[in-house]
């Protein structure tokens, strides 16, 4: 079945970048999600990517793909206070039914002054 | 546009009470999922609807039930709370099924 793998946790000081990694097992999965939790608050959608890019992006972040290692990395740069919150990296299976998706533990980034 | 609304937000219940976790979304979208999250298990789906009047199970869907007799909500059954059910409840909805969209969250206590 699949799995999605994450470090649990991660602690950066503020102005630096931050690297969460992901694996997944399932090659075949078409999209590959970052959401994005803060304390006591709901999933906020960050960012994707669509199985057939190897980078993607925004503003801040920076997410890439490794088909061929099945892994996905999120970057932020110039990590603030306010980014600290827990990372989920979520996979959406080629053969999952109706859409529904994996999703890993959870990475904990802690960011200090 | 509030988006997905899940209603309440905290609950205390006793071992064997029944209750009803509502979610409701306002940008017409066809699914809807209900997920549970317990410390260092991340998201599991429990149930899961493609459409107003279907519902499917997901990964652990024992003790609950599920219904979607209107296309912007989607409830969540237990009929006979355990301690095990105990976690924290989130909805989502999807137009398409690509992105899922989050409520805020019911917290839920069975003791």
């Amino acid at each position: 079945g699949e799995d999605v793998e994450q470090s649990l946790f991660l602690s950066v000081r503020e102005g630096d970048s931050s690297v969460i990694n992901c694996t997944y097992t399932d090659s075949s999965s078409t999209y590959l999600y970052w959401y994005k939790q803060e304390p006591g608050a709901g999933l906020q959608l960050l960012t994707y990517i669509f199985s057939n890019m190897d980078m993607k992006q925004d503003q801040r972040l920076t997410v890439l793909l490794n088909k061929k290692d099945k892994h996905l990395s999120l970057r932020i740069a110039d990590t603030q206070t306010g980014d600290s919150a827990i990372y989920f990296c979520a996979e959406r299976p080629a053969n999952s039914g109706y859409s529904t998706l994996t999703f890993g533990k959870g990475t904990m980034l802690l960011v200090s002054p | 546009n509030a988006g997905v609304t899940q209603t309440p937000k905290f609950r205390v219940l006793k071992t064997g009470q029944s209750m009803t976790l509502l979610c409701a979304q306002d940008m017409n979208h066809e699914y809807m999922y209900w997920y549970r999250q317990d410390p260092g298990m991340g998201l599991r789906l429990i149930h899961y609807s493609v459409g107003e009047g279907t519902t499917a199970k997901g990964e652990v869907p024992d003790g609950y039930n599920v219904s979607r007799l209107k296309k912007q909500n989607f409830l969540l059954g237990l009929e006979s709370a355990a301690p095990s059910q105990t976690s924290v409840y989130f909805c989502a909805s999807s137009y398409g099924g690509n992105i899922q969209y989050f409520g805020a969250g019911t917290r839920l206590s069975v003791l």
